[in-house]
């Protein structure tokens, strides 16, 4: 069954701005993590926050989460046209991923 | 460098054939892999986790009598669609989690697109 629920589910932004993605869930989790996926590739993983985590950062990505809403975001700062990609939170629960229905980012040059 | 690798990215069958898919570990031993399917523009599914050694633990609504699950070495999986028809058309991707660690994030192979005609 799904469990993450990213929106919006399609987001186009122009290059330079800042993109943010959410993410709600429904039961406790272990971790969140996001992932990005180029089309027709395989996912590659972005950042990974644990339950007791509030915020986390890698490079121009900036992720948070509240467990008490059972959400997240994923922003991400002076975005590249490279950037443009499907973007996938991914719950783990007891070790199973159950990912989201995804986002689709598209960067305008 | 690629941790997953998996072969082949695509694939064409008829109707009624059989495929293979393969996945290897480039990295590390991985005694759990995961095999995903994804319909486009949509999310991914687990289908299965394979365990080295032992049978492949299926999620509910994947037949493992279609979807065979062999792993057979601690850097090899494979994935036979069986009897494949046009529905089975999608996209197939494994991956696997660097073992001995906590909250590990899953490293994906690159796909396999199956087309069935």
């Amino acid at each position: 069954s799904q469990q993450g629920e990213e929106d919006p589910q399609a987001l186009s932004i122009q290059e330079g701005e800042n993109a943010t993605m959410n993410c709600s869930y429904k039961t406790s989790i272990n971790n969140l993590q996001w992932y990005r996926q180029n089309s027709g590739r395989g996912l590659v993983h972005l950042i990974l926050i644990r339950s007791n985590e509030r915020e986390k950062h890698s490079g121009r990505l900036r992720v948070t989460l509240d467990t008490s809403k059972k959400s997240s975001s994923l922003l991400i700062t002076a975005s590249r046209a490279a950037d443009t990609a499907s973007y996938f939170c991914a719950t783990d629960r007891n070790s199973k991923l159950t990912f989201g229905k995804g986002i689709t980012l598209s960067v305008r040059p | 460098g690629a941790v997953v690798s998996q072969h082949p990215s695509w694939v064409i069958c008829k109707s009624g054939t059989s495929v293979k898919i393969e996945c290897r570990s480039l990295d590390f031993q991985a005694t759990t892999m995961f095999w995903y399917r994804q319909f486009p523009k949509q999310s991914l599914m687990l289908m299965a986790t394979s365990n080295e050694g032992s049978k492949a633990t299926y999620e509910q609504g994947v037949e493992k009598d279609k979807f065979l699950i062999n792993h057979a070495s601690l850097t090899l999986s494979t994935l036979t669609v069986t009897s494949a028809h046009p529905e089975d058309s999608s996209f197939y991707i494994c991956s696997v989690s660097r073992p001995g660690r906590d909250y590990s994030p899953l490293h994906f192979g690159n796909g396999t697109r199956l087309t069935v005609t």
